[in-house]
């Protein structure tokens, strides 16, 4: 069965500095990757997606940047964090938009 | 460009009873397909139900169900006999010709002893 990890929970890192958030899927191949911020109770913003190794789309502009060096790897970073980039980041896969997605269990940053 | 609208902040319920979130969509797309999320306080994002726009029935799992209706462009999920760990954030979300899922805004549901 496919399971997707993601890590760490909790993360408290001061401003200015980087930032990397992992995430992984088991279990299939050549998954759809995204990665998603929640602002404290506020929906949620796509912020890149990959269909693909080298194929990552970023949807909105800002400090973060994101790569997919495996295949079922998706990483999320930032050289100098800001304040504004607290929130909770969730990534999740699937075999399509139109099936859905499964997600990881999130990574809640707060940035001070 | 596929949207969706939840034009309920929140949605307050009495255990036991049964309460429907409301969630109206716009797509362009032939093919597409409806979602419903749950996420609890502790924030993971939990898959409760789909429905696609091919389906005559409406779906359900469990105690929810989809009251899918097409021509209204409306997918509300029902909840029945509503519990105490029904409390949490309800998202709606559209997938068709895209590789994206476009959420609403979501509906915060509590439910009352």
């Amino acid at each position: 069965s496919q399971t997707i990890h993601q890590w760490p929970a909790t993360l408290v890192q001061p401003v200015g500095s980087p930032l990397s958030l992992e995430c992984t899927v088991e279990g299939t191949s050549n998954p759809n990757l995204y990665w998603y911020r929640q602002a404290a109770g506020r929906g949620l913003q796509l912020l890149f997606y990959s269909i693909g190794i080298d194929q990552i789309s970023s949807e909105v502009p800002q400090n973060l940047s994101a790569s997919r060096p495996q295949d079922r790897q998706f990483i999320l970073s930032s050289k100098k964090l800001l304040l504004s980039d607290s929130g909770f980041y969730l990534c999740a896969w699937s075999v399509g938009g139109n099936y859905g997605y499964t997600f990881g269990s999130g990574t809640r940053l707060t940035v001070v | 460009a596929q949207k969706i609208t939840q034009t309920q902040p929140g949605m307050f319920v009495q255990e036991k009873e049964a309460v429907t979130l409301d969630c109206t969509y716009d797509t362009s797309d032939q093919s597409y397909g409806l979602f419903w999320y749950k996420q609890p306080s502790s924030g993971e994002m939990i898959f409760l139900i789909y429905q696609g726009s091919y389906d005559e029935q409406n779906a359900t799992e469990g105690r929810y169900s989809l009251n899918f209706q097409k021509a209204r462009k409306s997918a509300n999920l029902v909840i029945s006999a509503s519990q105490l760990g029904d409390s949490a954030m309800y998202f709606c979300a559209i997938g068709g010709g895209s590789e994206k899922l476009v959420f609403g805004k979501g509906t915060k549901l509590t439910v009352n002893p």
